[in-house]
């Protein structure tokens, strides 16, 4: 059982590059969320999907698209990379519409943009 | 606005040095309110959920406590393997699964 599982690990791209950071997950959950983690700030949300084909809006989401086509992947793109994007990307998975159970965290994903 | 506030930033303890980590909220209606452990370089990892006041949990050497206002994270003569960032989230009553606020965290080092 592999949980949650994001590539790549590091990226570094240039300033106007576009790019698709994979998240995928074994465990059938319908809700997942993508976040980033950023210095002095707590975890916050870019985009979430609460089952395949649905997708919605977070707290920051300018510059960043997904989509769901099913239920175990749920890509994040960067549209025109800016150096505001470095940050770390974390990928989150929960069973439960109230996250009672928690959220499952992928590993990262450490974006560089120069 | 949901708001989360974790203190100490930072601590530093000796190996059997309990003590606990504090952290604030303010919530229109509280769901849940989770823990959870952050290693570097590692996505965090699920600890408590907390839905009410008085509710206890524990799980090996922390203990997790709730009151109306703000919970506590109470470690007992903790080990150097619980050196980890503790995150504190707060999820309302009102919406849904994506209204979770997050805290900064608290950065515990264990020395030997």
């Amino acid at each position: 059982n592999a949980g949650v599982t994001q590539t790549p690990k590091f990226q570094v791209l240039k300033t106007g590059q576009s790019m698709t950071l994979q998240c995928a997950q074994d465990m059938n959950h319908e809700y997942m969320s993508w976040y980033r983690q950023d210095p002095g700030m707590g975890l916050r949300l870019i985009h979430y999907s609460v089952g395949a084909g649905i997708t919605d809006q977070g707290e920051v989401p300018n510059g960043y698209n997904v989509s769901r086509s099913t239920t175990e992947d749920f890509p994040l793109r960067l549209l025109s990379a800016a150096p505001s994007q470095t940050s770390v990307y974390f990928c989150a998975s929960s069973y439960s519409r109230t996250g009672g159970s928690g959220y499952t965290f992928g590993s990262g994903t450490r974006l560089t943009v120069v | 606005e949901d708001q989360v506030t974790q203190s100490p930033e930072a601590l530093r303890l000796q190996e059997g040095e309990s003590s606990s980590l504090n952290c604030s909220y303010t919530v229109s209606g509280l769901r849940g309110l989770f823990w959870y452990r952050q290693d570097p370089g590692k996505g965090p990892e699920f600890l408590f959920t907390l839905y009410s006041a008085g509710e206890e949990k524990e799980k090996e050497r922390l203990k997790a406590t709730l009151t109306k206002k703000e919970s506590f994270l109470h470690i007992t003569a903790p080990k150097p393997e619980d050196s980890a960032t503790y995150l504190c989230a707060v999820q309302p009553n009102s919406g849904g699964y994506q209204k979770v606020t997050f805290g900064i965290g608290t950065k515990l080092q264990v020395i030997p």
